[in-house]
């Protein structure tokens, strides 16, 4: 089975520049979680999904970032427009259900690293 | 609200010694989940071992099992036997019953030849 699937694995791109983060959750996973990883601030959750629906988004940091899930097997996370703080490792996960249940193992996918320059 | 904490920064062992890695959580929920994540410098998200907070006993794969003490609130990760391979930053996570998944600011374990 094909774990979770993110594009591109890597960019820079220019300060103000925009910049789109895809993700392919595993299929059939119901949940699928944003996340950001910075050596200042460790991983910090963005935004999750439930069903495609946006659950919890409290973490997105400004009016810059935002996420959508058009269907069950795409999403995408924008910047608009970047600038050198946001570079970081974006991390997309998928769960199969939420939760404390056996055997509710998230998946990662091998992130994106993004350099704003 | 909830929270994860790692209070160790960064952990030493000698090769083939175990370790433990703690992890301490707060929650209001009944209903939750625990994860222990492994990172190596390659930068992937390894999933280690998962406890259930209904789970009686304590969750246990190959040479990692996890320490749950419900009343304590804590959930420390127990390597056997440590690896050269198992030098790694580790991070624990809780899930909510709405599925929130959050994480522990990472230890960082290096193991010694």
């Amino acid at each position: 089975d094909a774990g979770v699937i993110q594009s591109p694995r890597h960019e820079v791109t220019e300060m103000g520049q925009e910049v789109t983060l895809r993700c392919k959750p595993i299929s059939g996973h119901d949940y699928l979680f944003w996340y950001r990883q910075t050596v200042m601030r460790g991983l910090e959750l963005l935004i999750y999904f439930n069903n495609n629906v946006p659950i919890d988004d409290s973490g997105m940091p400004e009016d810059r970032f935002s996420a959508k899930m058009p269907n069950a097997s795409f999403s995408t996370l924008k910047i608009q427009p970047s600038e050198p703080r946001d570079s970081a490792v974006y991390f997309c996960a998928s769960s199969l259900v939420g939760g404390g249940y056996s055997g509710n193992t998230i998946y990662f996918g091998e992130g994106s690293w993004l350099t704003v320059v | 609200a909830q929270k994860i904490t790692q209070t160790q920064p960064g952990m030493f062992v000698q090769e083939k010694e175990a370790v433990t890695l703690d992890c301490t959580y707060d929650t209001s929920d009944q209903s939750y989940g625990l994860f222990w994540y492994k990172q190596p410098s390659s930068g992937e998200m390894i999933f280690l071992i998962y406890q259930g907070s209904y789970d009686e006993q304590n969750a246990t794969e190959g040479r990692y099992s996890l320490n749950f003490q419900k009343a304590r609130k804590s959930a420390n990760l127990v390597i056997s036997a440590s690896q050269l391979g198992d030098s790694a930053m580790y991070f624990c996570a809780m899930s909510s019953n709405t599925g929130k998944l959050i994480f522990g600011q990472g230890t960082t374990l290096q193991v010694k030849p």
